[in-house]
């Protein structure tokens, strides 16, 4: 089975602080996504990579950044946390294209709070 | 644009009921993927069931099982004689083939009442 695993099942961290988050996966997967989950939206992309040191905006990267130098290894960033990001972080890996879209698997999650 | 549409957002229901989950996408794809994921307690987002678009064919998986119509662009989950395990949160997501990007909604939870 695939695992996806994420550093730190809770964190709390001050207003301001650099935080990291850590994602890793032992399946060889050349996919790897980050997701926030808040109540009555849902799972909101942030950010994801395709290939090592490759990655692509998702739908509100604004005050993230992610880092991707190996394979099973992808980080997310707050570069300067603020109470808004708040939040459950959910990363996940997949295989790569192919004739079908390979489902996402998902890591445990990590729950933030920023204070 | 893509989206999907989970207008239930909490459903309960007493041990043994049926209970279904409903999904509404939108696309401009002519191809494309749906899923279902089970988000229970403990966090982690689990699959349950990949469909292409071009495979309407029902599906039965144990007491689970999927309605894809593409007529109404609704891909629909039946739990049967549901159980206090069934309680979790459920997403539904669509995949375009073109790009790796998965279009979730907003998640229904659901309730199982012993």
């Amino acid at each position: 089975d695939v695992k996806v695993t994420q550093s730190s099942r809770y964190l709390v961290k001050r207003t301001g602080e650099k935080v990291f988050l850590e994602c890793v996966q032992d399946m060889d997967h050349e996919n790897m996504f980050w997701y926030r989950q808040d109540p009555g939206l849902g799972l909101r992309l942030i950010y994801f990579s395709y290939d090592v040191k490759m990655k692509e905006k998702g739908d509100i990267p604004e005050g993230y950044s992610v880092s991707r130098e190996k394979k099973e290894r992808f980080s997310l960033i707050l570069e300067s946390a603020s109470t808004n990001q708040t939040s459950m972080y959910l990363c996940a890996s997949s295989l790569q294209g192919g004739s079908y879209n390979s489902p996402l698997h998902f890591g445990n999650g990590t729950r933030l709070t920023v204070t | 644009a893509q989206k999907v549409t989970q207008a239930q957002t909490e459903i309960s229901v007493v041990e043994k009921e049926d209970v279904t989950l409903d999904c509404v996408y939108e696309t401009r794809d002519t191809t494309y993927y749906l899923f279902w994921y089970k988000q229970p307690p403990s966090g982690e987002l689990v699959f349950l069931i990949r469909r292409n678009s071009f495979d309407e064919q029902n599906e039965i998986s144990g007491r689970y099982s999927w309605n894809f119509q593409k007529s109404t662009s609704s891909f629909n989950f039946t739990i049967t004689a549901s159980q206090v395990v069934d309680s979790a949160v459920y997403f539904c997501a669509l995949s375009p083939t073109r790009g790796n990007q998965f279009y979730f909604g907003t998640g229904t939870s659901l309730t199982v009442i012993p």
